[in-house]
């Protein structure tokens, strides 16, 4: 159960887009399309952005976008807005009914 | 609105035990599987516990394996988690979220209560 791969920290300007890679192994990531991904604001519950990959849940905009290649997944936002800015941390069945996160990225809007 | 409220938390011994409740609400709780998700203070996401519907299939991360029990009472439509043995590494935050299903297999979670702090320290 090895936490999965992200970049501490990344950060765009308004208007831009920004991807977060999410690496993981061909035991979680690279065997499944069963990757999450998480928003996060400060003192806050984590909130569903991305889920199986690539389908977005009801309310989330469309900016808000899921990949993968391999073991490794990626989250896209575009267009960044302010409220952007936050936490994201992605997750991934990881077999035998267990799940396993991301170490987190920490989005900064500029 | 679909809603999950944790209870219990507070400050407790390295070694002694502690019982997390999470109350449901605007959902039918007894056809969900669900989930007790944890992040140490300034640290990230970390999957605890699992709980399919009926509960009859339960699961743990190794680091709580043994320690703590996941259990459910659908009457009551609430999630518990029973903690035993606890270590100062188990401080945390412990959030209970609902777990949505690809078949039979975990996918997300979709539904986040908004988190109770368990703190052990002597």
């Amino acid at each position: 159960q090895s936490a999965l791969t992200q970049p501490a920290s990344v950060s765009g300007s308004p208007g831009q887009s920004i991807t977060i890679s999410c690496t993981g192994t061909s035991s979680d990531v690279g065997s499944y399309n069963l990757v999450s991904w998480y928003q996060q604001h400060p003192g806050k519950a984590p909130k569903l952005m991305i889920y199986e990959g690539i389908k977005r849940p009801s309310g989330i905009s469309n900016r808000f976008s899921g990949s993968k290649s391999g073991n490794t997944a990626s989250l896209t936002i575009s267009g960044l807005q302010a409220e952007d800015e936050a936490d994201y941390y992605c997750c991934s069945y990881a077999g035998s009914s267990t799940l396993v996160f991301g170490g987190g990225t920490k989005l900064t809007v500029l | 609105e679909v809603q999950l409220v944790e209870s219990g938390g507070g400050l407790v011994k390295p070694g002694g035990s502690l019982r997390l409740s999470c109350a449901a609400s605007e959902f039918t709780f007894s056809t969900y599987s669900m989930n007790w998700v944890r992040q140490a203070p300034g640290k990230g996401l970390e999957w605890v516990s699992s709980v399919s519907s009926s509960s009859s299939n339960i699961y743990y991360a190794d680091s709580v394996k043994g320690r703590f029990t996941i259990s459910r009472d659908n009457a009551k439509n609430s999630l518990y988690l029973q903690m035993n043995s606890l270590r100062a590494e188990d401080t945390a935050v412990y959030y209970c979220a609902r777990l949505h299903l690809f078949g039979s297999v975990p996918s997300c979670m979709d539904v986040w209560g908004q988190g109770t702090t368990v703190t052990v320290s002597s």
